[in-house]
């Protein structure tokens, strides 16, 4: 039961415009939700996050958007760089015993941005 | 600025044969997590500690893994008899008090199981 979903396993974009990833949830419980970029051979390196308890936040060029009646969230980044072209990890997270957090992943969208 | 370190990067062995992995995390860091992610997944939990306490497992962490860390500091998963069904990246991460729900990971280890 896959509780975190990506429906788009690829997304290309030209450089300079906007880069739209998705993800949807089935967990109401989850309390943040974040954004993870992640290179081949590399480990996932963390972008941006939100709380449950807000509907958007922005760092830079990235902001994150978050619906709970949808139970959807989306990363924006604009302009989008060809840097930017990665492995892109939707996770939810869950409070554990001793108040650490439970990542629950998507399958993750590859992002290429074109010159 | 010292990342999540872990070592080694590479492992191939043989079916059967045991292997440990070394995760050293951010060195303030509280909370130390152990991942696996296959290929075309998004990384799975396995087990997570607070300070030297293993607080949680998965049930994906079979009897033939074990997790350790001493004295809270760094940490080894070991896994025993090795199955091809184990290869797989492993991924640590930690986290600090102030913005737990931040992981912050390692390169990972690769796992080949021949």
């Amino acid at each position: 039961d896959q509780q975190v979903k990506q429906n788009s396993p690829s997304l290309s974009v030209q450089e300079g415009r906007i880069s739209i990833l998705n993800c949807d949830y089935t967990n109401s419980m989850f309390d943040y939700f974040l954004w993870y970029k992640k290179y081949p051979a590399e480990g996932p390196t963390f972008l941006i996050s939100i709380s449950s308890i807000k509907d958007k936040n922005e760092d830079g060029r990235f902001t994150v958007f978050l619906n709970k009646s949808a139970k959807h969230l989306s990363l924006h980044i604009v302009p989008s760089q060809p840097g930017d072209s990665a492995v892109y990890f939707c996770a939810a997270s869950a409070i554990l015993t001793g108040g650490g957090n439970k990542l629950t992943f998507g399958t993750g969208t590859q992002l290429k941005v074109e010159l | 600025d010292t990342g999540v370190s872990q070592d080694p990067r590479h492992k191939i062995t043989k079916r059967g044969q045991n292997v440990t992995f070394r995760c050293d995390p951010i060195s303030e860091h509280n909370r130390l997590y152990w991942y696996r992610q296959t290929l075309g997944q998004g990384p799975e939990f396995l087990t997570y500690f607070q300070n030297e306490a293993q607080l949680e497992k998965s049930r994906l962490l079979s009897d033939r893994f074990s997790a350790e860390r001493p004295k809270g500091s760094f940490s080894t998963l070991e896994i025993q008899r090795t199955e091809q069904g184990d290869s797989a990246m492993y991924l640590c991460a930690s986290s600090s008090r102030k913005d737990n729900e931040k992981l912050f990971f390692g390169s990972g280890t690769q796992l080949s199981v021949l």
